[in-house]
């Protein structure tokens, strides 16, 4: 089984400030690791993934993170916040292959202060 | 650029109704989910498929069925809506390549009374 722990519910930031969101996770297989972000009253969309090779992963609008295997931790991070990141930011987690399905976490809203 | 749409953004029922939320995927997709949003809770799988009629359960599948007769539709029945329904619903789909990219659609924010 596997599953995903984001610790706190809301995470606020200033303008320009490093954006810190955390991910550890359980997996009892080499894990596929997932960020998606969810604006205001739309979808998710796919912000960045882990699967092989190299463990620091960038992503789209800044961000990326790094895969710790030994800390069982996929942490989110952007060096500058902007006013529009502001949203909803899901951590996920596969065994990878084919049919196998995401199993995600319960969401960080992240808002960004002037 | 894939585009999953929904049939309704918002939709209100009453208990007892019977319930068709409807997906469509534009990409050629084999691969489609329902899922359900809750505040706290994240997204918690429905219903998946992975091919045209096949279907299976995800984390949470009572009170719920799916239909998939097309590859490019997925629908979500709720035979007998109840409060406890109400609800957030995403639709999503992926190729076989990259099953875990999902893409997903706007949502329908379903309210039961």
């Amino acid at each position: 089984a596997q599953s995903v722990t984001q610790l706190g519910s809301h995470v606020s930031v200033s303008e320009g400030a490093l954006v810190l969101l955390r991910c550890n996770y359980s997996s009892s297989v080499p894990p596929y690791l997932f960020w998606y972000v969810q604006y205001p009253n739309q979808g998710l969309q796919l912000l960045l993934k882990y699967t092989t090779g190299a463990t620091l992963v960038k992503g789209i609008n800044g961000f990326e993170a790094e895969f710790k295997k030994s800390e069982t931790s996929f942490h989110l991070t952007k060096p500058s916040a902007h006013m529009s990141d502001a949203a909803e930011y899901f951590c996920a987690v596969s065994r990878g292959g084919a049919n196998s399905k995401l199993t995600f976490g319960k969401g960080i809203t992240l808002s960004v202060r002037p | 650029d894939v585009k999953v749409t929904q049939s309704s953004r918002y939709l209100v029922k009453r208990t007892g109704e019977k319930v068709f939320l409807e997906c469509v995927q534009d990409m050629d997709h084999e691969n489609m989910f329902w899922y359900r949003q809750d505040p706290g809770l994240g997204l918690r799988l429905i219903y998946f498929s992975y091919d045209v009629k096949m279907k299976e359960k995800g984390d949470i599948p009572e009170g719920y069925s799916v239909s998939r007769e097309k590859k490019e539709r997925f629908s979500l029945i709720l035979e007998s809506a109840s409060t406890n329904q109400t609800s957030m619903y995403l639709c999503a789909s992926s190729s076989n390549r990259r099953v875990n990219e999902q893409f997903f659609g706007p949502g329908t924010r379903l309210t039961v009374l």
